[in-house]
């Protein structure tokens, strides 16, 4: 109930394609759905995040899809650059549990250029 | 960049020793939280704190103990490190009232010989 399950775990991407990374979950519970970038040596940062109430978000080249009812959410990285390899996490967070995030498995992203 | 620091960034520390891992965030955020990750992995949350004398379990036992004393501080200590407490923990903070998303730290990566 509390998992996300993100895939792939990993993919490699040619400089100015797309980049598509999918989570999905079960605890409807869940309130808020956050994209965080980890670089290594660094802790995760916000990219983009979204509430289930909206179908998508778009930021830049970064955009959030969001199916309620499928409970599945993906994150599209258009015109991939070098500069966005890089390990992401979807994360889905629960109200009722202090806001806490529950976090998917991580995707490597490499864009090759 | 989050003004959540976590000190030290790197710990090499023998079997036995007790250690104390800082975080401390000039955000005036409620909520604090400890994650542990390893290298390549998912984040798990350990132990987390809605303010001030407040601090809870998170989903994954740890050995380690946390203190929250001041709305800034949230240490973590381990009272006898062990070889299998080798990870990097992430601290990070986040405002309820505000619903900010949570903002983290640059980790400290511990190792125990």
């Amino acid at each position: 109930q509390q998992q996300v399950k993100q895939s792939p775990q990993s993919l490699i991407v040619q400089k100015g394609g797309i980049s598509i990374i999918n989570c999905a979950y079960e605890n409807t519970a869940f309130d808020y759905f956050p994209w965080y970038q980890q670089f290594p040596g660094k802790g995760p940062a916000l990219l983009i995040a979204i509430r289930p109430d909206v179908s998508e978000k778009k930021e830049g080249r970064f955009t959030i899809s969001f199916n309620k009812s499928a409970k599945q959410f993906s994150l599209h990285i258009m015109d991939s650059q070098p500069g966005d390899s890089a390990t992401y996490f979807c994360a889905a967070r629960v109200v009722e549990y202090g806001n806490k995030l529950v976090f998917g498995a991580g995707t490597i992203l490499r864009v090759k250029s | 960049e989050a003004d959540i620091y976590q000190t030290p960034r790197y710990l090499v520390i023998g079997t036995g020793k007790k250690i104390t891992l800082e975080c401390s965030q000039t955000m005036g955020h409620d909520k604090m939280y400890w994650y542990q990750q390893d290298p390549g992995m998912e984040l798990h949350l350990i132990h987390y704190s809605y303010g001030v004398n407040s601090t809870e379990k998170g989903d994954l036992s740890s050995e380690s103990t946390v203190s929250r004393i001041r709305t800034e501080h949230f240490p973590l200590t381990l009272e006898s490190a062990r070889p299998s407490h080798t990870s990097q923990y992430l601290c990070a903070s986040s405002d309820s009232s505000l619903n900010t998303e949570a903002f983290f730290g640059q980790g400290t990566r511990l190792t125990v010989v």
